[in-house]
């Protein structure tokens, strides 16, 4: 039930743009994104529930596609502090209420 | 300040020997769970408990146990039968979702590094 990330990382410019992916085979119930800094907890950034929903977060946010089973997370305008590895996790519609992470994606910002 | 505490940060073990990793938290959430993390393999689930003196196996459970006695703690011993130990493990905890059967957001403690000699 590990849901599928994209890319696995991906190195920008500071004020450069970026899309993560994060893709389910599973019907699902939300979508939680977590980022994690080299030798620290992750941290949370946001939940989506089914219903389409967008959030934001300063220049980051996210949309949840939930026919698809698809969510995207966006970093505008990125800044040295955004690098990190980025996980989705997953809470399936049926089943344990749980979370099924990604296998992360590795920001870098460079200046 | 409210958080969690996991000890000890950093553990050595022979091989055969059982270790209990310590994860405490003063937040007041019913769910608390346990996560492996391996490099470029993600975090996974061990184990997880919704409430006291209740856990349910996650996706890995195999070679390690919990107990959730209290509501503040819940203890992961890594058992010999545990075939690779060697890897980091994160402790979560989680209030209620906004509806029910949600899993609200997860705090995570700063983790236990294991390594097996």
């Amino acid at each position: 039930q590990q849901p599928v990330q994209s890319p696995q990382a991906v190195i920008l410019r500071e004020g450069e743009d970026a899309v993560i992916n994060c893709s389910s085979s599973k019907a699902l119930y939300s979508v939680h994104w977590y980022r994690q800094k080299h030798g620290e907890a992750p941290v949370f950034l946001m939940i989506l529930l089914k219903g389409g929903e967008q959030k934001g977060h300063d220049k980051i946010s996210a949309s949840f596609n939930e026919k698809k089973q698809q969510s995207s997370l966006y970093l505008t305008a990125s800044q040295l502090s955004y690098s990190g590895t980025y996980f989705c996790g997953t809470e399936p519609q049926t089943g344990a209420n749980n979370l099924f992470f990604g296998t992360g994606t590795r920001l870098t910002v460079i200046p | 300040d409210g958080g969690i505490t996991q000890s000890p940060k950093y553990l050595f073990r022979k091989e055969g020997q059982n270790v209990t990793l310590s994860c405490e938290q003063n937040l007041n959430h019913d769910a608390m769970y346990w996560y492996r993390q391996d490099p470029g393999q993600g975090l996974r689930l061990i184990y997880y408990s919704q409430i006291v003196n209740d856990f349910q196996k996650g996706d890995i459970a195999e070679g390690y146990s919990v107990s959730r006695e209290k509501k503040e703690s819940f203890p992961l011993t890594v058992t010999s039968a545990q075939k690779n130990p060697t890897a980091f493990y994160l402790c979560a905890s989680s209030p209620p979702g906004r509806l029910a059967g949600e899993t609200g957001e997860l705090f995570f403690g700063e983790g236990s590094r294991l390594t097996v000699l």
